[in-house]
């Protein structure tokens, strides 16, 4: 079945820090690799997404290659800020599906702290 | 902006008791999704629903069961609340375009069982 890896943490940074929080998936076909990100007290909203092998994702300054080859998906910041302090989830669509409705396989989340 | 609403931010019950979570969401999605979030273990598909009446299982439906009479709402049910499922519930949806489609989370129930 699916799954998804990642670094549960917490990974405590300074602020102006290069972040990498890396991810690795097992699927079936050609899923779409998502990063979903919970701040405190919210509930989680997508922060980016990628469709097929190569593409890249970004949003408000992080960006994620989805890699074939390497079935990775590693997420990266130049320079975190204390507001990015969340925890963040990689997501793959599948496997479960109907209707043309795809449920997320989720990974554990990695809480970032961020210290001014 | 696409807005999902669930009934109650907490609820606490007591073992053996039903327990009905209600998610409504206004943007005319077709499918909608119940996932339950737990520390450690992520996020796990319980339900989901493509269309009216229409239902699938997920990873972990045991002990659960769900209703969608309307488009807008979909409704977890614990026909026996028991402790294990102490947890925070999300529910979620989406447009209807595929794989790829962007899910919209509520702020999620956390249910207390005692």
């Amino acid at each position: 079945g699916n799954s998804v890896t990642q670094m549960e943490g917490p990974v405590t940074l300074s602020e102006e820090a290069f972040l990498t929080i890396n991810c690795t998936y097992t699927a079936t076909g050609y899923p779409s690799l998502f990063w979903y990100v919970q701040y405190p007290g919210e509930g989680l909203q997508l922060l980016l997404k990628a469709t097929k092998a190569d593409d890249k994702g970004s949003n408000k300054g992080f960006e994620a290659t989805y890699r074939k080859e390497t079935t990775s998906f590693h997420l990266e910041k130049g320079s975190v800020q204390v507001s990015d302090s969340a925890v963040y989830f990689c997501a793959l669509s599948g496997p479960y599906s109907g209707g043309g409705a795809d449920g997320l396989t989720f990974g554990k989340g990695t809480h970032l702290i961020i210290q001014p | 902006d696409v807005k999902v609403t669930q009934s109650s931010r907490y609820l606490v019950k007591r073992t053996g008791e039903k327990v009905f979570l209600e998610c409504v969401q206004d943007m005319d999605h077709e499918n909608m999704f119940w996932y339950r979030q737990d520390p450690g273990l992520g996020l796990r598909l319980i339900y989901f629903s493509y269309d009216v009446k229409m239902k699938e299982k997920g990873d972990i439906p045991e002990g659960y069961s769900v209703s969608r009479e309307k488009k807008e709402r979909f409704s977890l049910i614990l026909e026996s609340a028991s402790t294990n499922q102490t947890s925070m519930y999300l529910c979620a949806s989406t447009l209807g375009t595929g794989g790829a489609d962007t899910q919209y989370f509520g702020p999620g129930t956390r249910l207390t069982v005692l």
